[in-house]
């Protein structure tokens, strides 16, 4: 396990379709960061977990984006309906609980709406 | 207004040059990364700081915690250095990382 990984890295869906993404963080990091990036500006805060509990949600979450964390190891962000405004890069990060302010990124998903 | 201010947003530079990448931030923070980002998308951390100053081999990180102000220096920039480097704080009392629009660095050779 060298690093945060994100699968798939690139996907295509016509608008109004449902997507997942998912989010494998460094083995034993309990903290795990959603994100997303639109062109030419920084990553926005979209949701966080630590372990399994969802403990934040930004505002930008609407109701179509639901993230979940089972069993505290991986993460799934769906979009369900999907819209052209949806594309963008979803960044997943992940961090150990004893030094959270330093945060791993995976390669990102970026996620074209058509 | 983002909490977190970044200049220059684009900067083109000569092989050799000594370049200096600007963050401003309006909140009180934990910490403040320094993050480098090529196109593709990929993400990596280059410094942590809370206070002073860190060096990694070419790369210099500052901050004021009075002033609410960092800063990132690259010596001798290389064309490999050519990346958007964003700054992202961490506000005291969240869970939540606050990030600059970042600089798109090109190095010239």
């Amino acid at each position: 396990d060298t690093g945060v990984s994100q699968n798939p890295r690139h996907k295509i869906t016509k608008r109004g379709q449902n997507v997942t993404f998912r989010c494998d963080p460094i083995s034993e990091h309990n903290r795990l960061y959603w994100y997303r990036q639109t062109l030419g500006q920084g990553p926005e805060f979209l949701t966080y977990f630590q372990n399994e509990a969802q403990l934040e949600k930004s505002r930008l979450l609407s109701d179509r984006f639901s993230a979940e964390r089972p069993k505290g190891s991986f993460s799934t962000l769906e979009i369900q309906r999907t819209e052209q405004g949806d594309s963008a890069m979803y960044l997943c990060a992940s961090s150990l609980g004893v030094n959270p302010y330093e945060q791993y990124f995976g390669p990102g998903t970026r996620l074209t709406v058509t | 207004k983002n909490e977190v201010e970044q200049s220059p947003q684009n900067l083109t530079a000569q092989e050799g040059e000594f370049i200096t990448i600007n963050c401003s931030y309006s909140v009180g923070i934990s910490a403040l990364h320094w993050l480098q980002q090529h196109p593709g998308g990929g993400i990596v951390s280059l410094f942590m700081l809370s206070s002073g100053k860190k060096k990694h081999g070419r790369l210099i990180a500052t901050i004021n915690i009075q002033e609410k102000h960092s800063s990132l220096h690259i010596t001798a920039s290389h064309p490999r250095d050519s990346a958007v480097y964003i700054c992202a704080v961490r506000s005291w009392g969240g869970n939540q990382f606050y990030f600059g629009t970042g600089t798109s660095l090109t190095v010239i050779p």
